[in-house]
Protein backbone atom coordinates (compact mmCIF):
# COMPACT_ATOMS: atom_id res chain seq x y z
CA UNK A 1 0.00 0.00 0.00
CA UNK A 2 0.57 3.65 -0.35
CA UNK A 3 3.60 4.56 2.46
CA UNK A 4 4.26 7.97 3.64
CA UNK A 5 7.04 8.42 5.51
CA UNK A 6 7.46 11.61 8.10
CA UNK A 7 10.89 11.96 9.71
CA UNK A 8 11.64 13.27 12.56
CA UNK A 9 9.33 10.96 14.60
CA UNK A 10 10.18 13.04 17.77
CA UNK A 11 12.14 15.88 17.98
CA UNK A 12 13.62 18.60 20.62
CA UNK A 13 14.94 21.88 20.35
CA UNK A 14 15.76 24.79 22.43
CA UNK A 15 13.46 28.08 22.03
CA UNK A 16 14.40 30.31 19.10
CA UNK A 17 15.77 27.60 16.84
CA UNK A 18 14.45 25.84 13.71
CA UNK A 19 13.14 22.73 12.86
CA UNK A 20 12.58 21.08 9.68
CA UNK A 21 9.90 18.31 8.95
CA UNK A 22 10.29 15.88 6.04
CA UNK A 23 7.34 14.36 4.90
CA UNK A 24 7.76 11.65 1.82
CA UNK A 25 5.43 9.55 -0.45
CA UNK A 26 7.86 6.46 -0.67
CA UNK A 27 5.73 4.33 -3.37
CA UNK A 28 4.02 7.38 -5.29
CA UNK A 29 4.08 10.51 -6.25
CA UNK A 30 2.22 13.29 -4.25
CA UNK A 31 0.90 16.74 -6.19
CA UNK A 32 -0.72 17.33 -2.92
CA UNK A 33 0.25 17.55 0.79
CA UNK A 34 -1.58 18.69 3.80
CA UNK A 35 0.03 19.37 6.98
CA UNK A 36 -1.87 18.96 10.54
CA UNK A 37 -1.28 20.26 14.38
CA UNK A 38 -2.68 18.05 17.07
CA UNK A 39 -2.57 18.86 20.52
CA UNK A 40 -3.13 15.70 23.06
CA UNK A 41 -6.48 14.42 22.79
CA UNK A 42 -7.88 17.13 20.13
CA UNK A 43 -8.67 16.84 16.97
CA UNK A 44 -6.62 17.22 13.31
CA UNK A 45 -6.25 20.89 12.80
CA UNK A 46 -4.93 21.91 8.98
CA UNK A 47 -2.61 24.27 8.59
CA UNK A 48 -2.01 24.37 5.13
CA UNK A 49 -2.20 22.75 1.84
CA UNK A 50 0.66 22.09 -0.45
CA UNK A 51 1.15 21.96 -3.80
CA UNK A 52 4.04 20.47 -5.86
CA UNK A 53 6.20 23.43 -7.41
CA UNK A 54 4.13 26.52 -5.82
CA UNK A 55 3.09 28.10 -2.78
CA UNK A 56 1.31 26.48 -0.24
CA UNK A 57 -2.35 27.58 1.09
CA UNK A 58 -2.48 28.25 4.41
CA UNK A 59 -5.72 28.28 6.84
CA UNK A 60 -6.91 31.21 8.53
CA UNK A 61 -5.18 32.20 11.15
CA UNK A 62 -1.79 30.04 10.60
CA UNK A 63 1.40 32.39 10.11
CA UNK A 64 3.08 31.30 6.44
CA UNK A 65 6.44 33.50 7.65
CA UNK A 66 6.35 30.96 10.64
CA UNK A 67 5.39 27.41 9.58
CA UNK A 68 7.63 27.50 6.14
CA UNK A 69 6.25 24.83 3.66
CA UNK A 70 8.48 23.63 0.84
CA UNK A 71 6.83 21.44 -1.83
CA UNK A 72 9.61 21.12 -4.75
CA UNK A 73 9.11 17.63 -5.74
CA UNK A 74 6.32 15.20 -6.36
CA UNK A 75 7.70 13.19 -3.79
CA UNK A 76 8.72 15.51 -0.69
CA UNK A 77 6.83 18.01 1.23
CA UNK A 78 8.83 20.01 4.46
CA UNK A 79 7.50 21.68 7.23
CA UNK A 80 9.70 24.48 8.67
CA UNK A 81 9.17 25.92 12.41
CA UNK A 82 10.99 28.90 12.38
CA UNK A 83 12.15 30.87 15.57
CA UNK A 84 10.32 27.91 17.37
CA UNK A 85 8.68 28.38 20.68
CA UNK A 86 7.36 26.42 23.38
CA UNK A 87 3.86 27.25 22.09
CA UNK A 88 4.79 25.03 19.11
CA UNK A 89 5.42 21.79 20.78
CA UNK A 90 2.88 19.66 19.77
CA UNK A 91 2.28 16.72 17.32
CA UNK A 92 2.73 17.45 13.38
CA UNK A 93 1.22 15.34 10.96
CA UNK A 94 1.55 15.00 6.98
CA UNK A 95 -0.76 13.61 4.56
CA UNK A 96 -0.73 13.23 0.80
CA UNK A 97 -2.41 12.06 -2.23
CA UNK A 98 -1.74 9.90 -4.80
CA UNK A 99 -1.13 11.97 -7.82
CA UNK A 100 -2.88 8.67 -10.10
CA UNK A 101 -6.07 8.43 -8.26
CA UNK A 102 -7.44 12.34 -8.79
CA UNK A 103 -10.75 11.13 -7.50
CA UNK A 104 -11.67 13.11 -4.51
CA UNK A 105 -13.06 9.83 -3.04
CA UNK A 106 -9.45 8.52 -2.96
CA UNK A 107 -8.09 8.45 0.45
CA UNK A 108 -5.55 10.35 1.64
CA UNK A 109 -2.09 8.58 3.40
CA UNK A 110 -0.79 9.85 6.57
CA UNK A 111 3.06 9.92 7.84
CA UNK A 112 3.48 8.80 11.84
CA UNK A 113 3.50 12.03 12.59
CA UNK A 114 6.39 13.85 14.60
CA UNK A 115 6.32 15.20 18.22
CA UNK A 116 8.36 18.39 18.52
CA UNK A 117 8.77 19.95 22.35
CA UNK A 118 10.41 23.17 22.21
CA UNK A 119 12.03 23.59 25.57
CA UNK B 1 -17.75 25.98 5.37
CA UNK B 2 -18.28 22.16 6.38
CA UNK B 3 -18.96 22.11 9.84
CA UNK B 4 -18.41 18.05 11.20
CA UNK B 5 -19.48 17.23 14.49
CA UNK B 6 -18.85 14.15 17.00
CA UNK B 7 -20.68 15.28 20.99
CA UNK B 8 -19.58 12.57 22.69
CA UNK B 9 -15.67 12.38 23.76
CA UNK B 10 -15.51 9.17 25.34
CA UNK B 11 -17.19 6.33 25.13
CA UNK B 12 -16.65 2.61 26.90
CA UNK B 13 -17.68 -0.92 25.58
CA UNK B 14 -17.10 -4.44 26.73
CA UNK B 15 -15.42 -6.75 25.04
CA UNK B 16 -17.24 -8.66 22.12
CA UNK B 17 -19.98 -6.27 22.40
CA UNK B 18 -21.22 -3.59 19.83
CA UNK B 19 -20.42 0.21 20.37
CA UNK B 20 -21.92 3.13 18.35
CA UNK B 21 -20.01 6.23 17.72
CA UNK B 22 -21.95 8.96 16.44
CA UNK B 23 -20.96 12.14 13.85
CA UNK B 24 -23.09 14.83 12.44
CA UNK B 25 -22.15 17.37 10.18
CA UNK B 26 -23.21 20.21 8.29
CA UNK B 27 -22.82 21.37 4.33
CA UNK B 28 -24.70 22.91 1.40
CA UNK B 29 -23.23 20.44 -0.71
CA UNK B 30 -25.37 17.33 -2.38
CA UNK B 31 -21.96 15.79 -3.17
CA UNK B 32 -19.43 14.37 -0.72
CA UNK B 33 -17.15 11.66 0.80
CA UNK B 34 -17.74 10.92 4.29
CA UNK B 35 -15.05 8.84 6.41
CA UNK B 36 -13.81 7.31 9.78
CA UNK B 37 -10.23 7.48 10.74
CA UNK B 38 -9.09 5.13 14.04
CA UNK B 39 -5.87 6.75 15.81
CA UNK B 40 -3.96 4.17 17.98
CA UNK B 41 -2.18 5.65 20.97
CA UNK B 42 0.87 4.98 18.33
CA UNK B 43 -0.98 8.13 16.82
CA UNK B 44 -1.11 6.96 13.33
CA UNK B 45 -3.94 7.67 11.17
CA UNK B 46 -5.66 4.76 9.96
CA UNK B 47 -8.62 4.91 7.45
CA UNK B 48 -11.80 2.28 8.99
CA UNK B 49 -14.45 3.32 6.41
CA UNK B 50 -15.78 5.44 4.06
CA UNK B 51 -19.16 6.56 2.50
CA UNK B 52 -19.84 7.92 -0.61
CA UNK B 53 -23.00 11.06 -0.05
CA UNK B 54 -24.66 9.38 -3.33
CA UNK B 55 -24.84 6.01 -2.56
CA UNK B 56 -27.67 4.94 -0.30
CA UNK B 57 -26.12 1.68 1.00
CA UNK B 58 -24.46 1.94 3.83
CA UNK B 59 -20.49 0.88 3.79
CA UNK B 60 -19.07 -2.02 5.62
CA UNK B 61 -16.28 -3.38 5.97
CA UNK B 62 -15.54 -6.70 8.17
CA UNK B 63 -16.56 -5.78 11.86
CA UNK B 64 -17.36 -1.82 10.97
CA UNK B 65 -20.10 -0.38 9.54
CA UNK B 66 -21.99 3.08 8.94
CA UNK B 67 -25.49 4.02 9.39
CA UNK B 68 -25.38 7.03 6.64
CA UNK B 69 -28.58 9.51 6.99
CA UNK B 70 -28.17 11.87 4.28
CA UNK B 71 -31.24 14.28 5.40
CA UNK B 72 -30.25 14.27 8.82
CA UNK B 73 -26.81 14.70 8.01
CA UNK B 74 -25.37 12.01 10.16
CA UNK B 75 -22.58 9.23 9.75
CA UNK B 76 -22.84 7.19 12.92
CA UNK B 77 -20.14 4.07 13.20
CA UNK B 78 -20.88 0.46 14.56
CA UNK B 79 -18.55 -1.72 15.65
CA UNK B 80 -19.65 -5.40 16.06
CA UNK B 81 -17.51 -7.51 18.31
CA UNK B 82 -15.30 -5.07 19.64
CA UNK B 83 -11.50 -6.25 20.57
CA UNK B 84 -9.23 -4.91 22.42
CA UNK B 85 -7.37 -3.34 19.32
CA UNK B 86 -10.42 -1.37 19.15
CA UNK B 87 -8.90 0.89 21.80
CA UNK B 88 -8.65 4.36 19.82
CA UNK B 89 -9.33 7.63 19.13
CA UNK B 90 -11.78 8.11 16.16
CA UNK B 91 -12.66 10.67 13.98
CA UNK B 92 -15.67 11.54 11.82
CA UNK B 93 -14.12 13.42 8.88
CA UNK B 94 -15.64 15.33 5.55
CA UNK B 95 -14.00 15.79 1.87
CA UNK B 96 -15.65 18.11 -0.43
CA UNK B 97 -15.56 17.28 -4.14
CA UNK B 98 -12.57 18.79 -5.96
CA UNK B 99 -9.08 16.81 -6.43
CA UNK B 100 -7.17 18.88 -3.97
CA UNK B 101 -10.04 19.29 -1.50
CA UNK B 102 -9.02 18.67 2.20
CA UNK B 103 -10.26 16.73 4.89
CA UNK B 104 -12.22 18.37 7.72
CA UNK B 105 -11.80 16.75 10.87
CA UNK B 106 -14.24 16.32 13.93
CA UNK B 107 -13.31 16.53 17.18
CA UNK B 108 -12.80 12.65 18.26
CA UNK B 109 -13.87 10.25 20.11
CA UNK B 110 -12.28 8.21 22.47
CA UNK B 111 -13.09 4.50 22.84
CA UNK B 112 -11.99 2.23 25.16
CA UNK B 113 -12.66 -1.50 25.35
CA UNK B 114 -13.15 -3.18 28.49
CA UNK B 115 -11.41 -6.70 28.81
Amino acid sequence: GAVVSQHPSRVICKSGTSVKIECRSLDFQATTMFWYRQFPKQSLMLMATSNEGSKATYEQGVEKDKFLINHASLTLSTLTVTSAHPEDSSFYICSAKDRLRSSYNSPLHFGNGTRLTVT
Amino acid sequence: AQTVTQSQPEMSVQEAETVTLSCTYDTSESDYYLFWYKQPPSRQMILVIRQEAYKQQNATENRFSVNFQKAAKSFSLKISDSQLGDAAMYFCAYRSPGANSKLTFGKGITLSVRP
